[in-house]
């Protein structure tokens, strides 16, 4: 199974929007609503975001926020915060029973 | 609050089996709405699913993975495992044991990671 495609690096200013991108295939991302964004600060475990496409577990801000549109899952991040600078993941279940990841994505806030 | 601690030896040589367990505290591993499983990232990489494991014993594996990695879980010790043979350097990494949700994937536990150096 292939990575799903992520940007390697986004940036924004403090306020700001900004959006994640995360391509798979008809077999991964395509194929089910279970796509699910991972924050990771450095040294540190990440902490899911979101899961089934759009879900925010409790305790996560409403600043974030995910879709999904055929074969490519969005996350978008509000109000940007310093401490939203992080790298991201996206992760899909697959038609295998396997679950993939992207190859994640640096958010740095100017 | 549920606690996973990953234990095993943080060097290992190539061509030997990497062997690492999960240690679940604050909760029962015999869940049937959860599953247990294997992250791994390589130094200044991104993260990559190794596998998971039901309290039942059925098993999913990284395709990439398959044929050298094998998990299993002891209701008993109340802890699961993961065994990867013939390893290199390529398998240098920090291993996450961790727990998902079986509806909808999400990994919502994680341990704080271990990290596991192959090299003679």
């Amino acid at each position: 199974q292939s990575a799903l495609t992520q940007p390697a690096s986004v940036s924004g200013s403090p306020g700001q929007s900004i959006t994640i991108s995360c391509t798979g295939t008809s077999s991964d991302i395509g194929a089910y609503k279970y796509v699910c964004w991972y924050q990771q600060h450095p040294d540190k475990a990440p902490k899911l975001l979101i899961y089934e496409v759009s879900n925010r577990p409790s305790g996560v801000s409403n600043r974030f926020s995910g879709s999904k549109s055929g074969n490519t899952a969005s996350l978008t991040i509000s109000g940007l915060q310093a401490e939203d600078e992080a790298d991201y993941y996206c992760s899909s279940y697959t038609t295998s029973d396997t679950w993939v990841f992207g190859g994640g994505t640096k958010l740095t806030v100017l | 609050q549920l606690q996973l601690q990953e234990s095993g030896p943080g060097l290992v040589k190539p061509s030997e089996t990497l062997s690492l367990t999960c240690t679940v505290s604050g909760g029962s591993i015999i869940s049937t709405s959860h599953y247990w499983g294997w992250i791994r990232q390589p130094p200044g990489k991104g993260l990559e699913w190794i596998g998971h494991v039901y309290s039942s014993g059925s098993t999913s594996y990284n395709p990439s993975l398959r044929s050298r990695a094998t998990m299993s879980v002891d209701t008993f010790k109340n802890d699961h495992s993961l065994k990867l043979n013939s390893v290199t350097a390529a398998d240098t990494a920090v291993y996450f044991c961790v727990r998902g949700y079986r509806s909808n994937g999400g990994v919502d536990y994680w341990g704080q990671g271990s990290l596991v150096t192959v090299s003679s």
